[in-house]
């Protein structure tokens, strides 16, 4: 079965710095794989798709990720944090046939000033 | 467009009350889902549809049941409500037309006394 693996739960940067977030991914087909954020009190709105066209993929906000189908990865990265970036983030998996998404455990970002 | 919706923004109940927590999309969309967000636990599905008419369990169905009577529409019910519902709820829904990317609700912040 699919499933995601978010490294840290919890992940504090400072103003300025890059932002990477991690998303390992188990799958036995290539998947597609999604990034979304949750400001305080609102529900996800996606930041990011793959779909098995180009591996690098840019989003909104400045975000971007890189499907890397050796290392089974999908880290999400920005390379100036902003404070309007704090937020919890969620990478989730969908393999090919399935209906649903799998979801991680999500990590909260904290941005310094 | 308001995209997904949910009714109502927060509840407070007692145990053993019921109550209907109710989705609406203007999307078209044909798959239909419910989470349930706990703090430390991510998003955990607990039922989903996949067109009118239809509904599947998720990972946690136990204690909820849902309809589909319209396609814009779906329905999640608490019969006899428990304090380990307490949670925010969330609805989502997608399309094949749009690689299964969810759209989601704002949430619905249940309280079980």
């Amino acid at each position: 079965a699919q499933s995601v693996t978010q490294l840290g739960s919890h992940v504090s940067v400072s103003e300025g710095a890059l932002v990477l977030l991690r998303c390992n991914y188990s799958s036995s087909v290539p998947p597609y794989l999604f990034w979304y954020v949750q400001y305080p009190n609102q529900g996800l709105q996606l930041l990011l798709k793959y779909t098995s066209a180009a591996t690098l993929v840019k989003g909104i906000n400045g975000f971007e990720a890189e499907f890397k189908k050796s290392e089974t990865s999908f880290h999400l990265t920005k390379p100036s944090a902003h404070m309007s970036d704090a937020a919890e983030y969620f990478c989730a998996v969908r393999v090919q046939g399935a209906q649903k998404l799998v979801f991680g455990q999500g990590t909260r970002l904290t941005i310094n000033p | 467009n308001a995209g997904v919706t949910q009714t109502p923004k927060f509840r407070v109940l007692k145990t053993g009350q019921s109550m209907t927590l109710l989705c609406a999309q203007d999307m078209n969309h044909e798959y239909m889902y419910w989470y349930r967000q706990d703090p430390g636990m991510g998003l955990r599905l607990i039922h989903y549809s996949v067109g009118e008419g239809t509904t599947a369990k998720g990972e946690v169905p136990d204690g909820y049941n849902v309809s589909r009577l319209k396609k814009q529409n779906f329905l999640l019910g608490l019969e006899s409500a428990a304090p380990s519902q307490t949670s925010v709820y969330f609805c989502a829904s997608s399309d094949p037309g749009t690689n299964y990317e969810q759209y989601f609700g704002p949430g619905t912040r249940l309280t079980v006394t």
